[in-house]
């Protein structure tokens, strides 16, 4: 089965920097890829996500990278602040398959 | 507006004594999953439901039920509750993924206490 690993476990920035978490995942045949957001004590929300026929997604500050090759996937926060701070998870979905397999999670600390 | 709502939002139960965890979806949609997540941990799937398939995870304890009887209500069963079952449940939805893969929309979580 699909299995994907994330990295850093924490991340901590200074306000305005950039933040980058990357996963690899192992299943050639995934083709779905979200991002979640969890605050503490809050549901996990979508933040962005990308199919495997795409490269790159941007929205605003926030972008998501894939390389289907390498079988890895990364987030990009710019430009950060305090309110992005939270738990981020990232995802796969398996091929022909409704369930998603989750990193294990990345605790972004923006510092002010 | 709400779309996916668990109630109750908290719940404490003691040893051993079942619990029932609500869910309802205003979206319609097909799907509807159970993630227990545990602190600092990522959501953790229990089953999920097809329509009216019943799918259950391989390492789902028995201790762990679901019912679904119409498409906007899901049920979480836990027959006796250990120590070991504190934990935020998540119920989330999402649209007929034969279609494509869909975005998950989840609810708020019912967080479980068990003493």
């Amino acid at each position: 089965g699909e299995n994907v690993e994330q990295h850093p476990s924490t991340l901590s920035v200074q306000e305005g920097d950039s933040a980058v978490i990357k996963c690899t995942y192992s299943d050639s045949a995934s083709n779905y890829f979200p991002w979640y957001k969890q605050e503490l004590g809050k549901r996990p929300q979508l933040i962005i996500d990308i199919r495997s026929n795409v490269g790159e997604k941007k929205d605003q500050r926030i972008a998501v990278t894939l390389n289907k090759t390498a079988k890895h996937f990364s987030l990009h926060i710019t430009e950060t602040q305090p309110e992005d701070s939270a738990v981020y998870f990232c995802a796969a979905a398996q091929g022909g398959s409704e369930k998603l397999v989750f990193g294990k999670g990345t605790k972004l600390t923006v510092n002010p | 507006d709400a779309m996916v709502i668990q109630n109750p939002r908290y719940q404490v139960t003691q040893f051993g004594k079942p619990v029932t965890l609500s869910c309802s979806q205003t979206l319609n949609h097909n799907v509807m999953y159970w993630y227990q997540q545990k602190s600092s941990q990522a959501p953790k799937l229990l089953f999920h439901y097809y329509d009216k398939d019943f799918n259950n995870e391989a390492d789902t304890p028995d201790n762990f039920q679901s019912r679904r009887p119409n498409t906007s209500f899901c049920f979480l069963d836990i027959r006796s509750p250990g120590l070991g079952d504190a934990a935020m449940y998540l119920c989330a939805t999402s649209r007929d993924w034969r279609t494509g893969v869909d975005e998950q929309y989840f609810g708020p979580g019912t967080r479980l206490t068990v003493t």
